[in-house]
């Protein structure tokens, strides 16, 4: 089983500022099987980045994924008002799929 | 637009049963990998089961093997969770969610499960 760490558990930030959020694999995710989602109180998961670094639908451009192999990060440029939530790294190379146990991502 | 409707959640006793069910529309049901993933009370996602296109492959989390048991009905656009010896541990919101590979693009709104005597 691939087990993922995110880093770090909690990143205080202002609006404006960016946000730099890591994820590293226990091995190797091979072809950059990595996606992020974001999650809101009450709400379920939305997919933001996956293959590593393609933003899905309807996503701004403020957010960023990069990464391979191991080590990946998810960038978010400027932060807004609607980007204060848990975002959540998940490996899509082999079963079991794996979920990284969240960054909390909250207003300073 | 993508719609994912999750049902038959509540309250059991452990050692009991519950079938969730998840209702798609608005994209084609039947090209798409559908998943389940849960979520305890206060705590991160944790993924459990998902099944090919055309149900030849079913893969699921260790701590549900032999007692979980996903399908689906591709005529009626309709994705399932049979859930057998229910424990504590279960207890969590189940998602339904799919996509064309293993990363999760839609998701439902979630059902509440409750394993509690």
């Amino acid at each position: 089983e691939i087990v993922l760490t995110q880093s770090p558990g909690t990143l205080s930030l202002s609006p404006g500022e960016r946000a730099t959020l890591s994820c590293r694999a226990s091995q190797s995710v091979g072809r950059n099987y990595l996606a992020w989602y974001q999650q809101k109180p009450g709400q379920a998961p939305r997919l933001l980045i996956d293959d590593a670094s393609r933003r899905a639908t309807g996503i701004p451009d403020r957010f960023s994924g990069s990464g391979s192999g191991t080590d990946f990060t998810l960038t978010i440029s400027g932060l807004e008002p609607e980007d204060f939530a848990v975002y959540y790294c998940q490996q899509c190379a082999s079963s079991p799929l794996t979920f990284g146990g969240g960054t909390k991502v909250e207003i300073k | 637009e993508v719609h994912l409707v999750e049902s038959g959640g509540g309250l059991v006793q452990p050692g009991g049963s519950l079938r969730l069910s998840c209702a798609a529309s608005g994209f084609s049901f039947s090209s798409f990998w559908m998943n389940w993933v849960r979520q305890a009370p206060g705590k991160g996602l944790e993924w459990v089961a998902n099944i090919k296109q055309d149900g030849s492959e079913k893969n699921y989390v260790d701590s549900v093997k032999d007692r979980f048991t996903i399908s689906r009905h591709s005529a009626e656009n309709s994705l399932y969770l049979q859930m057998n010896s229910l424990r504590a541990e279960d207890t969590a919101v189940y998602y339904c969610g799919g996509g064309p590979g293993w990363s999760i693009d839609w998701w439902g709104q979630g059902t509440p499960v409750t394993v509690s005597s």
